[in-house]
This record gives C-alpha cells, sequence and structure tokens, in this order.
C-alpha cells in the first residue's frame, strides 16, 4: 500500500544549484502535505507544509509546489547547502493528521 | 526551542519480553503519535493519541502494543510480548491542533534491538 511515493532513493547536486525532490500520491482524500528533513540518528524535522488550497508555498530557500490534478508535490531548494545533506520525507494526510510517509530520497549536496 | 525528549535512546530485549519506551511530549500540544522507522525502510504510523484516548491506529498497532499517558506529562509506548521484527526506530511526536501547518515535532527516537 504506496499512498506516497518517492521514486528517487536518492540525489547529488553541486553545492549552490537547485535541489528538487519529487513525491506522488495516489489519495485524492490527501488534503495536507509536509517535508521533513532527517539526520542519522536524529528523528525528522520539520521543514515545510502545504495545504490542497495551495499550489505553492515558500519559506526561505525551501518552496514546495503541489500540482493536485497530477497527484505530485515537489521540494525546491535553493541554492543547496552542503548542510542539506540529509533524508527527505514527503507526507500526506487527510483530516485526521494521520500522515503516510513516502520513502524518503537522500539528498547528497557537493561542495 | 521546545523539544520532544525520549528514552531510552537505545533498548536491546529478549524476545517475548516486555518493553515500554518513554515519551515527553512538548508541554503545550494536545496530540501524540509513535511512529516507528524499520532499518532502510519507512517511516510508518503507529498510533496518535488525544483527549486521553486513541483517536487512530494503524494495522501495525495490534494487541501486543499499547500506550499511555499516565502522569499529564509523559507518553508511554508498551509492546508486551516483543518479536524479532518489532526491531525499529520508534519516534514519539507531538502537535498542537494545527498540525497541518506545523506538522509535528518529532523526538530523536529510541531504537529497538530484539535478541
Amino acid at each position: 500500500d504506496q499512498q506516497v511515493k518517492q521514486n528517487s532513493p536518492s540525489l547529488s547536486v553541486q553545492e549552490g544549484r537547485i535541489s528538487i525532490l519529487n513525491c506522488d500520491y495516489t489519495n485524492s482524500m490527501f488534503d495536507y502535505f509536509l517535508w521533513y528533513k532527517k539526520y542519522p540518528a536524529e528523528g525528522p524535522t520539520f521543514l515545510i507544509s502545504i495545504s490542497s488550497i495551495k499550489d505553492k508555498n515558500e519559506d526561505g530557500r525551501f518552496t514546495v509546489f503541489l500540482n493536485k490534478s497530477a497527484k505530485h508535490l515537489s521540494l525546491h531548494i535553493v541554492p543547496s547547502q552542503p548542510g542539506d545533506s540529509a533524508v527527505y520525507f514527503c507526507a500526506a494526510s487527510g483530516k485526521t493528521y494521520k500522515y503516510i510517509f513516502g520513502t524518503g530520497t537522500r539528498l547528497k549536496v557537493l561542495a | 526551542e521546545p523539544e520532544v525528549t525520549q528514552t531510552p535512546s537505545h533498548q536491546v530485549t529478549q524476545m517475548g519480553q516486555e518493553v515500554i519506551l518513554r515519551c515527553v511530549p512538548i508541554s503545550n500540544h494536545l496530540y501524540f503519535y509513535w511512529y516507528r522507522q524499520i532499518l532502510g525502510q519507512k517511516v510508518e504510523f503507529l498510533v496518535s493519541f488525544y483527549n486521553n484516548e486513541i483517536s487512530e491506529k494503524s494495522e501495525i498497532f495490534d494487541d501486543q502494543f499499547s500506550v499511555e499517558r499516565p502522569d499529564g506529562s509523559n507518553f508511554t509506548l508498551k509492546i508486551r510480548s516483543t518479536k524479532l521484527e518489532d526491531s525499529a526506530m520508534y519516534f514519539c511526536a507531538s502537535s498542537e491542533e494545527s498540525a497541518a501547518v506545523y506538522g509535528y515535532t518529532f523526538g530523536s527516537g529510541t531504537r529497538l534491538t530484539v535478541v
């Protein structure tokens, strides 16, 4: 039951360039979407959210785009920094706030 | 910055033994959650808890699992009789009502190893 999919297990990007992390979902009832960053041996850290009434949300270097018709969201990090190297999870929920997580994408930002 | 605290950071237990994983959520948060991540797999929802009762649970959260908020500050996950496949990182999380905007705040996890 893969309701939330991150099809790229890993991504490498040069420092200063844009990182684009993608996430697809299958459940049209999902209304809320989150991105988390996770370092080894730590819990996930909340990055940015978006609800289905918006198609874009920006917070500093992080922007999340939502395409409801395609059931697709993406996280853009500009400019990428070596400290951004981590595993990134997208998560989605309906109105109950039970979030379903994707499998994660490991981002490596090369100095 | 307020944080969610989990103890212990690592627990090793014999198969069939009971374990209790402890969490101290952020003090003004009202919703509490347990998630787990088996090594190399995705973060999976176990249970959510609000107003002193379970509000939602996954199919993973069977009769071997229980949660409790014994004293108004701690939030515990008990596994009655551990199995090898219970080995995972267990994350506690808490949220204000508007989890949709701010998400959860996760603790740093307890690594449970069942041998």
